[in-house]
Formats: structure tokens, sequence, C-alpha cells
């Protein structure tokens, strides 16, 4: 199954600010997911990146406050645009799905927005 | 909407003891996946289930699809502190997209 690294782990950001987190893939997929996964709560997909075309986003989720990027098929980026402390969460990267290794995700990212 | 209801939403018990968790909907789906994830990390898959009544084992981890696919249960025996995490169910429709259940939070005591 692929291999995800993502970061930053962890960060503290003021309100009114951006962060951007990056996910890199050790191989080509052609789908890369983006969850978030607030306190003690199970995980929302917040959009699903496609390399070339835009990534399609889950309803409650807008492209101006989650802004993805997908330059290649290794490689992406989800940013958390003119934060407020109710977007605290974690967020989480992940490909495949339906295959035999499920989904396999990043380590995530823990946002405190204060 | 498609939801998957856990439960017990928490749940600590005594190293040793046996438990189960419960994956509830009133959907049906094509295959259903359970997903252990530590403090820190993103969930890791334990198992897929993809044909009703199928029973898997993982070790001391027993997993069942419903009849109808519509419900799944995470069986530990003997459970030890390593089993320790938040579990998640999550079904899927013959797509991409799967749905992730509510969580079971369990903590396992030494």
């Amino acid at each position: 199954s692929a291999v995800i690294s993502q970061k930053p782990s962890r960060d503290i950001c003021q309100r009114g600010t951006s962060l951007t987190i990056q996910c890199q893939v050790d191989s080509q997929v052609t789908m890369m997911f983006w969850y978030r996964q607030q306190p003690g709560q199970s995980l929302t997909l917040i959009a699903t990146a496609n390399q070339g075309s835009e990534a399609t986003y889950e309803s409650g989720f807008v492209i101006d406050k989650f802004p993805i990027s997908r330059p290649n098929l290794t490689f992406s980026t989800l940013t958390v645009s003119n934060m407020s402390p109710e977007d605290s969460s974690i967020y989480l990267c992940s490909v495949g799905g339906t295959g035999p290794y499920g989904y396999t995700f990043g380590s995530g990212t823990r946002l405190t927005v204060v | 909407t498609q939801l998957l209801e856990q439960s017990p939403q928490f749940l600590s018990i005594q190293e040793g003891e046996n438990l189960t968790v419960y994956c509830n909907s009133s959907s049906v789906f094509s295959s259903l996946q359970w997903y252990r994830q530590e403090p820190g990390e993103g969930p890791v898959l334990l198992v897929t289930v993809v044909t009703g009544g199928e029973v898997k084992k993982l070790k001391r981890l027993t997993f069942q699809f419903g009849d109808a696919r519509k419900d799944s249960s995470l069986h530990i025996t003997a459970a030890q502190p390593g089993d320790t995490g938040l579990y998640l169910c999550a079904g899927g429709s013959g797509t991409y997209k799967y749905i992730f259940g509510t969580g079971t939070r369990l903590k396992v005591l030494a």
C-alpha cells in the first residue's frame, strides 16, 4: 500500500490567517482525499482532489474556504483560509478506498486556531 | 443521506475482557471496512468485508457483516492495552467514496 507523508503535523494559528497542509504520496495515484476530524469525532470528507481538474467538494465545504491544489499525481495541498476557532480539527489526507488495502491515511495535521 | 451509527460510543474495560462494537445503518453497503486509529496517527485498515454474513478473523478480532449488508460487528476477545484506540467502520456503495461511522473509543486498562 502507499505511504503518505503529511506536514505539518501540528500548528497553532491566529484567527484570520491561513494554513497550507501538504501531502506527499510515494506512488502515483489518481485521487487524493481530504478529511476533517473534529475533536473526538469521526471523519468527514472535505473534497476529492484529481490531478488536472478542480477538486470536488462535499456538501458544506467550499473552495474559497478550503482551496486545494493537485499539481501532479503524487502531491496535494489543502489550505484552510481565514481561520476561526471552529476550524480547530485534525485534517487528514488519504488515498485508495475500494482496493484490498482500503484507504491509506497520512498521520494528520492537528490544527488549533486561537 | 447514508449514516453509520456505532455503539457504544465509549468503552473502558479491563485487560482480558471481551467486547463487541456495533456498526448499524438503514442503508445497504456493498462493502464495509473497519479501521483503528491511535492518537497522532491516521486510521489504519483492519479488514474489509464484502459478502452478507461474512465472518473474518484477525487474531483476537472477529468481524461480521450482516446478512442484509446494513450492519457489522467487531468482537475482541481477551482485550489488551494495545487494542486501545478509536475504531471506525466505513461503508462503501460501489464507488471510491466511503462513509465513516461515528466511531467507538476503546480504552483497555492494564
